[in-house]
């Protein structure tokens, strides 16, 4: 079975354009994790989902991050206008249910905002 | 925020050694789990703890689930090259409006065959 598929894997940007990163979950998994890992702040939980709707989104920096949701197998993280401290691993995960803990996450995003 | 204070940082040992890192918190976690993260790849999980004072092993993996629930450690036997990356560890708590997963900071290690 494919595991969590993100893309692109890794997207090299000028500062104030915009960002848009993919996700595709494990088919069945209702819930969706957006996470940023950086070396100062290690992994953050930016938002996620359940059943594609927004449930926590306290872990969004600020309003030039958004992130939806539009069915069961897609989701998007936009960033605009990026800039160089958004440079970080974007990291999407999904899991079958939320009180085990146990996440499955793709292979990351590596954006450099320039 | 919640934070999750893991040590060491980093470990630097030779291939055989065993390896122990753990992971406290100022408040109490329902599940813990330990996560493995090899370099370019996402976090994969090695164990999961649901139960204060819980040892569970997996093949040369060993975690238990401190019995003051604010603690966790996690060891590992005979060590081998293929165990180097960064292992997290991640608390839980059920309730409340939602149920984050707080990672830990991270234990970098390197095993010299």
């Amino acid at each position: 079975d494919a595991g969590v598929i993100q893309s692109p894997r890794h997207e090299v940007t000028e500062m104030g354009q915009e960002v848009t990163l993919r996700c595709k979950p494990i088919s069945g998994h209702d819930y969706l994790f957006w996470y940023r890992q950086t070396m100062m702040r290690g992994l953050e939980l930016l938002i996620y989902f359940n059943n594609n709707v927004p449930i926590d989104d306290s872990g969004m920096p600020e309003d030039r991050f958004s992130a939806k949701m539009p069915n069961a197998s897609f989701s998007t993280l936009k960033i605009q206008p990026s800039e160089p401290r958004d440079s970080a691993v974007y990291f999407c995960a999904s899991s079958l249910e939320l009180v085990t803990g146990e996440l499955f996450f793709g292979e990351g995003s590596r954006l450099t905002v320039l | 925020g919640q934070q999750l204070n893991q040590s060491p940082q980093s470990m630097f040992i030779q291939e055989g050694e065993d390896v122990s890192m753990n992971c406290t918190s100022s408040s109490i976690f329902n599940t813990w789990l330990w996560y493995k993260q090899d370099p370019g790849e996402g976090p994969v999980l090695l164990i999961a703890l649901y139960k204060a004072g819980e040892l569970t092993s997996n093949g040369r993996l060993t975690a238990q689930f401190g019995i003051t629930r604010k603690d966790s450690f996690l060891n590992i036997s005979a060590s081998i090259p293929s165990d180097v990356g960064i292992y997290f560890c991640a608390g839980q708590r059920y309730g409340g409006a939602t149920n984050k997963l707080i990672f830990g900071t991270g234990t970098l290690l390197a095993v010299q065959p």
